[in-house]
């Protein structure tokens, strides 16, 4: 299994200021068929998860431009150029690349200062 | 827009069968893989697998065994069986749209195991 390990898992951060998440894959991302299916979710108290960010970089429709992904290989980052409250929540990345079984990491835990 | 939503009883006995279903509004289930995804309280996101329309699953290893997905196209309707149940099969389940990256989902449901 391709293991997904994401730094901090806790991330308190001041309203306005940036915020960046890492995420390390065991094993390359990159599919034979050439892209890489990496995601970021977002999932607020309460709720169920919601994708922000597929194939690294590729900001789903609605998701703040605040929101971006970046990274290639096993190394893999979403950053949040100017944190608002709305942002708090849980943050996971996803392998789609190699499976069964697609797998999460840990999980991040955004809040604020 | 798409929308799921998962059904199913909020509580099963162990060593019992977990059955839930997703209905898709929005979307045609014949478009698309479809996904179940678990989250034990206070934990991660584990996937659980995911169906084709066309009948063709993919199941977690580490559930295999005990996994069972079928897809319902007359009624836009995907389901999944969970057998032989213990306490560690408490979580809130979710159905999604998708397979790599799955792009939407329910707002899921809990099943709690215990007698």
């Amino acid at each position: 299994d391709v293991v997904m390990t994401q730094s901090p898992l806790s991330l308190p951060v001041t309203l306005g200021q940036p915020a960046s998440i890492s995420c390390k894959s065991s094993q390359s991302l990159v599919h034979r068929d050439g892209y890489t299916y990496l995601n970021w979710f977002q999932q607020r108290p309460g709720q169920s998860p919601r994708r922000l960010i597929y194939e690294v970089s590729r900001r789903d429709s609605g998701v703040p431009d605040r929101f971006s992904g970046s990274g290639s290989g096993t190394d893999f980052t979403l950053k949040i150029s100017r944190v608002e409250a709305e942002d708090v929540g849980l943050y996971y990345c996803m392998q789609g690349t190699h499976w069964p079984p697609l797998t999460f990491g840990q999980g991040t835990r955004l809040e604020i200062k | 827009q798409v929308q799921l939503q998962e059904s199913g009883p909020g509580l099963v006995k162990p060593s019992e069968t977990l059955s839930l279903t997703c209905t898709v509004s929005g979307a045609s289930i014949s478009s698309d893989y479809w996904s179940w995804i678990r989250q034990p309280p206070g934990k991660g996101l584990e996937w659980i697998g995911y169906i084709h329309y066309t009948g063709s699953t993919s199941y977690n290893p580490s559930l295999k065994s005990r996994v069972a997905m079928s897809v319902d196209t007359s009624k836009n309707q995907f389901s999944l069986n969970l057998n032989s149940v213990t306490v560690a099969d408490t979580a809130v389940y979710y159905c999604a749209k998708g397979r790599s990256s799955p792009n939407s989902w329910g707002r899921g449901t809990l099943v709690t195991v215990s007698s």
